[in-house]
């Protein structure tokens, strides 16, 4: 059972365009949603996570979207630049006593394109 | 500050025999969790520690997984009669707070069985 699904698979983006990846997760507990992003030969690097009571969080050029109704939520990558070329992950965590893991989406490869 | 660090960085081995990785966690972080990463995947939960002890190791995908934290520190993930299917990246990850939602992730150990 895929609790969190992502897409799309693989993304091209232009130099200064605007990367959007999307993920629709299943368990209404989840209450925590982290995106990482993980280059080649690397280990995954927390980016940014968002909480449901909030439906927007920025970090610089990185948004979090989230709709709690829809069970959806998207990492919006302004100004997406060459060096932003890598697998993001989205996942979801259930804070409560007993849960401690994290459940991956399946990735998207991301190519900014000069 | 050094974040999490794991060895060997590549492990090759031949089907049926025995292997340790170890992961060392970011200092002071009491909660320490194994992932694996098979190929185009998202990390996949497997063991979870807090301090010594293996709080939930329902990811562990037969009994010839296990691993130990003696120390409440370093980690050792032992894997018996290897099979070829075992070949994935091992990811460790700590965190500082019980509940553990902020993961940071090491650089993974890709083991190849052969």
């Amino acid at each position: 059972q895929q609790q969190v699904k992502q897409s799309p698979q693989s993304l091209i983006v232009q130099k200064g365009g605007i990367s959007i990846i999307n993920c629709a997760y299943e368990n209404t507990a989840f209450d925590y949603f982290p995106w990482y992003q993980q280059f080649p030969g690397k280990g995954p690097a927390l980016l940014i996570a968002i909480r449901p009571d909030v439906s927007e969080k920025k970090e610089g050029r990185f948004t979090i979207s989230f709709n709690k109704s829809a069970k959806q939520f998207s990492l919006h990558i302004m100004d997406s630049q060459p060096g932003d070329s890598a697998t993001y992950f989205c996942a979801a965590k259930y804070s409560g006593a007993g849960s401690y893991q994290l459940t991956f989406g399946k990735g998207t490869k991301l190519s900014v394109i000069p | 500050g050094a974040g999490v660090s794991q060895t060997p960085s590549n492990k090759v081995t031949e089907k049926g025999k025995y292997v340790e990785l170890r992961c060392d966690p970011i200092s002071g972080h009491t909660a320490l969790y194994w992932y694996r990463q098979s190929l185009g995947q998202g990390p996949e939960f497997l063991i979870y520690f807090q301090g010594t002890g293996a709080a939930d190791d329902s990811g562990l995908p037969n009994d010839r997984f296990f691993a130990v934290r003696p120390e409440g520190s370093v980690s050792t993930l032992k894997i018996q009669r290897t099979e070829r299917g075992d070949s994935a990246v091992y990811l460790c990850a700590s965190s500082s707070r019980r509940a553990g939602d902020e993961q940071y992730f090491g650089p993974g150990t890709r083991l190849t069985v052969t």
